[in-house]
């Protein structure tokens, strides 16, 4: 299986700050990572598909970059609602995997 | 506005089963491909299994190979998540995540079943 890991476990920032969240993937997986910001008892919100694709009505504060097994999410100038907890995930392989999640919250 | 619909809570005895369904909105069903994935409390994400349903095909995690099967319906946007052999270990948030390479994933809010004696 494709093991997904992500980094840092969490973090501390204020508002206004810009945040790089980084995920590595055990093998390359070309384009194929998703991220999502899950708030608790929430469904996972998606951000970015094909690693940089932002989503549909996402904000462009979102941005993602990367390919094969190194991936990142930026987040420019966060937002009260932004602090959450962020995830990846691997959908090129069979089992689709997932990062272990980065909270982030307020400082 | 594509949605993600999933059925409610279930409360089930060891052994049993249950029976999910997912129906997507807004977007033609046949691009995506529907993922099946589960939060156990406190854990992370596991994924179950993938059905597309143009092709037909179905991929099923090795960990559920054998009590799981993956079902859609195209005349009704629905796929179906069914689990036998229930244990206490099932209990979990079960979500699915529909897959477009055009217009990218989207989750549903999870069905909720507590296996329980």
């Amino acid at each position: 299986d494709i093991q997904m890991t992500q980094s840092p476990s969490s973090l501390s920032a204020s508002v206004g700050d810009s945040v790089t969240l980084t995920c590595r993937a055990s093998q390359a997986i070309m384009h194929y990572l998703a991220w999502f910001q899950q708030k608790p008892g929430k469904a996972p919100q998606p951000l970015i598909y094909a690693a940089s694709t932002l989503q549909s009505g996402v904000p462009s504060r979102f941005s993602g970059s990367g390919y094969a097994t190194e991936f990142t999410l930026t987040i420019a100038s966060l937002q009260p609602e932004d602090f959450a907890t962020y995830f990846c995930q691997q959908y090129n392989f069979y089992p689709v995997t997932f990062g272990q999640g980065t909270r982030v919250d307020i400082k | 506005e594509v949605r993600v619909i999933q059925s409610g809570a279930e409360v089930k005895r060891p052994g049993s089963t249950v029976k999910f369904s997912c129906t997507v909105r807004g977007y033609t069903f046949v691009d995506f491909s529907v993922h099946w994935v589960r939060q156990a409390p406190g854990r992370g994400h596991e994924w179950v299994a993938l059905i597309n349903p143009e092709e037909g095909r179905t991929v099923y995690s090795a960990q559920f190979q054998g009590r799981v099967s993956v079902t859609a319906d195209a005349s009704t946007d629905t796929s179906y998540l069914e689990l036998r052999s229930l244990t206490v270990d099932d209990t979990a948030v079960y979500r699915c995540e529909a897959e477009s390479p055009r217009a990218g994933l989207f989750w549903g809010q999870g069905s909720l079943v507590i296996v329980t004696s």
